[in-house]
């Protein structure tokens, strides 16, 4: 059972390039989440689907924008890369938005560095 | 605004010895509090939910506390071993949105 895949684990842009991360979750999930961690930080939330057809922003969604492609699939898209974007980005599912503290379930990440 | 604390600094000890994590938050009461294990190079993984209304709760040598008037929440690892070390990340809803807010982790590290 895969769970969470994310590709790909490694990329490096140049300074206004575009390029999109994939993730994708076989756990039958509703919902799923992009989050970008820099040292420091934490994790913070880029963009959410709460479900199949929809998606909201998060705390930090400027630079980005995303698609839901199907119940599977969820992908992040940066338009112009900027080096403030180097980050290492995960992306996680859950059975639901989690009003009663269901857990997420997080892929492997993508590092990402622009230079 | 929301505001989660945990200690940044690396916890180093020895194996054997129980490991004590804290998490802290301020301006909100939540309704549960989540633990996460984050191996290097890895995503985080789910270890541990406890409720509002949970004083403590267990999983084998995992033990987590909620204290709501403290507003703050303790994961204890006893007997630790050196596979223990990673970072773990508390994580608390954002108000009713089913989002969730993560800390930014302790550094675990158990030494032989």
């Amino acid at each position: 059972n895969a769970g969470v895949t994310q590709t790909p684990k490694f990329q490096v842009l140049k300074t206004g390039q575009s390029m999109t991360l994939q993730c994708a979750q076989d756990m039958n999930h509703n919902s799923m989440y992009w989050y970008r961690q820099d040292p420091g930080m934490g994790l913070r939330l880029i963009y959410y689907s709460a479900s199949e057809g929809t998606t909201d922003k998060g705390e930090v969604p400027n630079g980005y924008n995303v698609s839901r492609l199907n119940k599977r699939e969820f992908s992040l898209r940066l338009e112009s890369a900027a080096p403030s974007q180097t980050s290492v980005y995960f992306c996680a599912s859950s059975e639901t938005l989690g009003g009663m503290g269901q857990p997420q379930h997080f892929g492997d990440g993508t590092r990402l560095s622009i230079l | 605004s929301q505001k989660i604390e945990q200690n940044s600094e690396a916890l180093n000890i020895q194996e054997g010895k129980t490991a004590t994590l804290t998490c802290n938050y301020t301006n909100y009461s939540p309704a549960y509090l989540q633990w996460y294990r984050q191996d290097p190079g890895r995503g985080p993984v789910f270890l541990l939910l406890i409720r509002e209304n949970e004083k403590e709760k267990r999983k084998e040598r995992l033990k987590v506390t909620f204290d709501t008037t403290l507003k703050q929440s303790l994961f204890h690892i006893t007997a630790s071993q050196p596979a223990d070390s990673a970072t773990y990340l508390c994580a608390l809803p954002a108000g009713n949105t089913g989002k969730l807010i993560f800390g930014q982790g302790t550094t675990l590290q158990v030494k032989p």
